[in-house]
């Protein structure tokens, strides 16, 4: 089956220090991947999305992701964590859908990163 | 600042009865997606729409959900009868796709239902 793993569910940094946050995925073919933040009682937000080429994407807020094809992963990065960070965190692969021209997006079950001052 | 709406953001109803949610997408986008998220399951794609035609709703529940575009600017989820265990936050998104471009997708805030 096609899936999509973020095996933390929590992620605890200092302020100041680097994070990642994982995502490993199960699909056929070459994948869309994205990534999402929620804040409380908010909806997601776009992040960042890998298609093809650089291996390395740089999305807003200061993230960037590394797709990494051999180990199925695309791990979310940022070089030094803001306490603002501190958020809900999807991983999510688009896949082709049952019918021709249409897609199907599958979630992670969402990291919590918790950003300490 | 063009954000995806939705109405109600609470709804709290009892089991039997129909519930209507209520999407308006950016304006322009021409792609709706609805999801349910819940604590045990997490973010499920329920259904989207392309251009106004249903392509995908087989992660809904077809026997009382329901989903909808009357027209560009709205579209409808509706659960008839429901149940307790329908209760979740239910979100709706938003995008542009030509052909060859990637959704990128834009969330509402979400209608949280609660179903006594």
């Amino acid at each position: 089956a096609q899936s999509v793993a973020q095996p933390e569910d929590q992620v605890n940094v200092a302020e100041g220090n680097p994070l990642t946050v994982k995502c490993t995925y199960s699909v056929s073919g070459n994948p869309y991947l994205f990534w999402y933040v929620q804040y409380p009682n908010r909806g997601l937000q776009f992040l960042l999305k890998y298609i093809t080429g650089d291996n390395l994407v740089k999305g807003s807020y200061g993230f960037e992701a590394e797709f990494n094809k051999s180990q199925t992963s695309f791990h979310l990065k940022k070089p030094s964590a803001l306490v603002s960070d501190s958020a809900l965190y999807f991983c999510a692969v688009r896949l082709q859908g049952s019918t021709s021209g249409t897609y199907k997006y599958i979630f992670g079950t969402g990291t919590r990163l918790k950003v300490l001052a | 600042d063009a954000r995806v709406t939705q109405t109600p953001r609470h709804k709290v109803t009892e089991m039997g009865q129909e519930v209507t949610m209520r999407c308006q997408p950016i304006l322009g986008h021409n792609t709706v997606f609805w999801y349910r998220q819940t604590m045990m399951q997490g973010l499920e794609l329920l259904a989207y729409f392309r251009n106004r035609a249903p392509l995908d709703d087989s992660g809904m529940p077809k026997d009382r959900f329901s989903a909808e575009m009357p027209d560009a600017t709205l579209a409808t989820l509706k659960i008839q009868p429901s149940e307790p265990r329908d209760s979740a936050v239910y979100f709706c998104a938003s995008g542009f796709r030509l052909a060859g471009n990637t959704d990128t997708q834009y969330f509402g805030p979400g209608t949280r239902l609660t179903v006594l």
